[in-house]
């Protein structure tokens, strides 16, 4: 089965400070990779996905993550955070059903400090 | 932009009672997804939908039913509750059927316990 693996629960940093949120996967089929973000009362909006093709993926808000598949990973990145992206960032893959359900990860919870 | 709708946003019940929370997945959306997320917890999946007809089941308790109706929308269906049901509820919808298809949210349904 595909699962998940956020290795961080909680990431502290300061505004204008670059970010990294680390992601691991394990998968013996075909990667699909997202991260969402759930802002507080809010629901899950996605950042990004990786589906194939180029590695470095952009998403919204300036957020990029790379696939590396020799790591098994997929860390989210931003070079300079604001204090609005203070939120949960989950990873998540495609479960095992026919429907494409998403099995998220732990989640992350980033808080940026002015 | 349309986006997916639950009502209630905030639902306060009592043991033993009985739940219904809505969906109304985006326009033409023909697939829906039920998610519970505990306090703290990342989102789990329930059970999806396919053009009104149940595609796959993941952890919901033999007390939840679920549905999709002519309109696409979706009623989640929840008995005897207990107070380990107190979670938010999340129904997401996808245009299209397949591994790595982008899930959009709603805002989800508070439930709560007492």
């Amino acid at each position: 089965a595909q699962s998940v693996t956020q290795l961080d629960s909680q990431v502290p940093v300061f505004e204008e400070a670059p970010v990294e949120l680390r992601c691991n996967y394990s998968s013996s089929v075909s990667v699909y990779l997202f991260w969402y973000v759930q802002y507080p009362n809010q629901g899950l909006q996605l950042l990004l996905k990786y589906l194939s093709g180029s590695t470095l993926v952009k998403g919204i808000n300036g957020f990029e993550a790379e696939f590396n598949k020799s790591q098994t990973s997929f860390h989210l990145r931003k070079p300079s955070v604001h204090i609005s992206d203070t939120a949960e960032y989950f990873c998540a893959v495609p479960g095992g059903g026919s429907q494409g359900n998403l099995i998220f990860g732990k989640g992350t919870k980033l808080s940026v400090k002015p | 932009a349309a986006g997916v709708i639950q009502s209630p946003r905030h639902l306060i019940k009592e043991k033993r009672e009985t739940a219904t929370l809505k969906c109304y997945p985006i326009p033409r959306h023909d697939t829906v997804y039920w998610y519970q997320q505990g306090p703290g917890q990342d989102p789990q999946f329930l059970i999806s939908f396919y053009e009104k007809m149940q595609s796959d089941k993941g952890s919901i308790p033999d007390r939840f039913s679920a549905q999709q109706f002519s309109d696409y929308h979706s009623e989640l269906n929840m008995s005897s509750l207990e107070l380990g049901d107190s979670a938010l509820y999340f129904c997401a919808s996808s245009p299209v059927v397949a591994l790595g298809n982008i899930q959009y949210f709603g805002a989800g349904t508070r439930l709560s316990v007492l």
